[in-house]
């Protein structure tokens, strides 16, 4: 089983709607998780920590099930910048955060 | 907003040559980190550096790789001889605390020939 997986996408999707990504890790000793977005050719850039009660950001909701080891996006009223590779990293308490290949979105006008 | 910053921004080599990127981390962090990515591909952890010395690297980051903190403010990754497929975007980032999150460099683009 990979480290940190995610479903590649893409997900098309259209403006104003709700789009959720999972990310599923493999190490149930793992002790921080965040989620980073990335633009083309662009360094990732922390969108939020995810916390284990759960946290919301704006449109933004993270959400962490430790028992079934993933952590969930939700994104609503989706908007055309919202379209770019979203990141899941996990800290599984040694030195390195381990990043998933990352999901592709695009909002659809 | 204090920044990581990475020069150059692109750098191209020729096979074999050795080159050296540079970082400076954001200046009251203590974990430093390159990651690196293959166009297309996912981010993948090369080297973290911690009290001035190495304290995990990942099997990419072989005898051809080295990291140095010279002088307590820039933050160096030394490839020694390149190969073709270390192409890559090349990334710093640096974290103020364990378990808290990577903030990162706009990245050097490696081109080797």
């Amino acid at each position: 089983r990979k480290e940190v997986e995610q479903d590649p996408g893409p997900f098309n999707v259209p403006e104003g709607a709700t789009v959720a990504f999972n990310c599923t890790y493999s190490n149930s000793a793992s002790q921080s998780f965040f989620w980073y977005r990335q633009d083309c050719r662009k360094e990732p850039k922390l969108l939020m920590s995810v916390y284990s009660s759960g946290n919301e950001d704006g449109r933004f909701t993270a959400q962490l099930n430790r028992a079934s080891q993933y952590i969930s996006l939700l994104i609503r009223d989706s908007k055309l910048s919202d379209s770019a590779t979203y990141l899941c990293v996990v800290h599984f308490g040694n030195e390195k955060l381990t990043f998933g290949t990352g999901t592709r979105l695009t909002i659809i006008p | 907003e204090p920044e990581v910053t990475q020069t150059p921004s692109h750098q191209v080599t020729q096979m074999g040559q050795e080159v050296i990127l540079r970082c400076v981390p954001i200046s009251n962090h203590l974990y430093f980190y390159w990651y690196r990515q293959i166009l297309g591909q996912k981010v993948e952890f090369l080297v973290s550096f911690y009290n001035n010395e190495i304290s995990e690297k990942s099997e990419i980051f072989d005898d051809q790789f080295s990291v140095e903190r010279p002088d307590g403010s820039n933050f160096t990754l030394k490839i020694r001889s390149t190969k073709l497929e270390d192409s890559a975007m090349y990334f710093c980032a640096s974290i103020t605390s364990w378990g808290s999150p990577l903030h990162f460099g706009n990245g050097t683009r490696l081109t080797v020939t």
